[in-house]
């Protein structure tokens, strides 16, 4: 069994919907991470976050700790966010700084 | 904006050939990770150094690979004998410290033959 889960696995949304990714681990963290990956192949960071929501432009992180849920919103979704998204986990204590990641999101943005 | 090198961006090479990749991390990090991103497996951490020194590398198949930091401006990922199931995109990644964010490489695509 991972240690992190997403679902959906893939994700087709026409342009201007809002898109939900969520996120699932069983480990304890330290902090949790969004990833974007574009065709071509590239990661980028999007959030680091351990508590709460952060939001950047169109896109909103949110975090249950208590839960051991994250959730990835994009608004009004556009053809350019087509990507996969993948979560990741940070561990703590003897793993501090390994990270845990998701099997990714591929999400499809029609025009 | 800082960025982490990796060379060489693509490799194809034959089976049984020595594979050298490299990782220039941002200046001033001291948390350097190498990870392998493959179709099957999604990305899988190879190793992780701190100040340099190896503190994880329980991912990566021993009697073929090898990482190190030679110095603080240079990771290397070494892997021989190199098996056509190595084919895959290594990543390199560094951050600050741990859970300050990290930012990634490129990758480079592997392709053994």
């Amino acid at each position: 069994k991972n240690e992190v889960e997403q679902s959906p696995q893939n994700l087709t949304a026409q342009e201007g919907e809002f898109i939900t990714i969520n996120c699932s681990y069983s480990v304890g963290i330290s902090a949790l991470h969004w990833l974007q990956q574009h065709p071509g192949g590239g990661i980028v960071s999007l959030f680091m976050l351990s508590s709460g929501k952060k939001k950047h432009g169109r896109l909103i992180a949110t975090i249950n700790i208590q839960e051991k849920h994250s959730s990835l919103h994009i608004t009004a979704s556009h053809p350019r966010d087509s990507a996969v998204y993948i979560c990741a986990v940070s561990g703590r204590g003897s793993t501090l700084g390994r990270l845990y990641f998701g099997r990714g999101t591929q999400l499809t943005v029609w025009p | 904006d800082a960025r982490v090198t990796q060379t060489p961006r693509h490799k194809v090479t034959e089976m049984g050939q020595e594979v050298t990749m490299r990782c220039q991390p941002i200046l001033g990090h001291n948390t350097v990770f190498w990870y392998r991103q493959t179709m099957m497996q999604g990305l899988e951490l190879l190793a992780y150094f701190r100040n340099r020194a190896p503190l994880d590398d329980s991912g990566m198949p021993k009697d073929r690979f090898s990482a190190e930091m030679p110095d603080a401006t240079l990771a290397t990922l070494k892997i021989q004998p190199s098996e056509p199931r190595d084919s895959a995109v290594y990543f390199c990644a560094s951050g600050l410290r741990e859970n300050y964010g990290y930012t990634f490489g490129s990758g480079t695509r592997l392709t053994v033959v």
